[in-house]
């Protein structure tokens, strides 16, 4: 299996506070992603990462900001976190040939 | 932008025996990878089986196996000998061909296999 940590696991946070997210991977994957998972919805892609300090926008990307400072890390930040954010969040990430997805153990968020 | 949809959203299977996940997409491209995903209780991500578009001969997995139509852009998996194990939702995912690719996932089905 794929190296891929996400950290926190689990997080409780209050309306307005910032939030990030941590992914780390040990498998020198070039692409990274991150996604969240809400019933009726399957998994939506929020951002995304060719490389290092290259990174773009998914389709739910409103309210989420990235960084990738190093090819293993990808950080995702909820800059004033909102009820509607509340949601599991899931990283994943791929090599150079990019054929798959590799993700992590997720992460469940809830804003209150 | 490319569409993933599967229109069951729950499915229950008897124990050994088979049954069938749908999925369609819509799609421009030519090249492009298609996946099945499972995702068991304990949330983890685990892939299932996975297609490239320009092969024809379906994938197989032990008891996974697609049937995969380009041109009706269908792409089912099929679970034979289904088992307690295979509880699980299953996602279908669609991914293009070259640089700068994403993977989009459809809504997801529920599989219950009862004993």
């Amino acid at each position: 299996d794929a190296g891929i940590t996400q950290s926190p696991r689990h997080k409780v946070t209050e309306t307005g506070t910032p939030v990030t997210l941590r992914c780390h991977q040990t498998e020198n994957h070039r692409y990274m992603y991150w996604y969240r998972q809400d019933p009726g919805h399957g998994l939506r892609l929020i951002h995304y990462s060719y490389g290092v300090k290259d990174t773009d926008k998914g389709e739910v990307s409103d309210g989420y900001s990235v960084s990738r400072s190093k090819t293993e890390d990808f950080l995702l930040t909820l800059e004033s976190a909102t009820s509607s954010q509340t949601s599991v969040y899931f990283c994943a990430s791929g090599g150079t040939e990019n054929t798959e997805a590799f993700f992590g153990q997720g992460t469940r968020l809830t804003v209150v | 932008a490319q569409t993933v949809t599967q229109s069951q959203p729950e499915m229950s299977v008897q124990e050994a025996e088979t049954v069938t996940l749908s999925c369609t997409y819509d799609t421009s491209e030519n090249n492009y990878y298609l996946f099945w995903y499972k995702q068991p209780p304990s949330r983890q991500m685990i892939l299932v089986i996975r297609q490239e578009a320009y092969k024809q001969q379906n994938a197989t997995e032990n008891r996974f196996s697609v049937n995969f139509q380009k041109a009706a852009k269908s792409f089912s998996l099929k679970i034979s000998d289904s088992q307690l194990g295979d509880t699980a939702m299953y996602f279908c995912a669609f991914m293009k061909h070259g640089y700068g690719n994403k993977l989009v996932f459809g809504a997801g089905t529920i599989l219950r296999v009862k004993s």
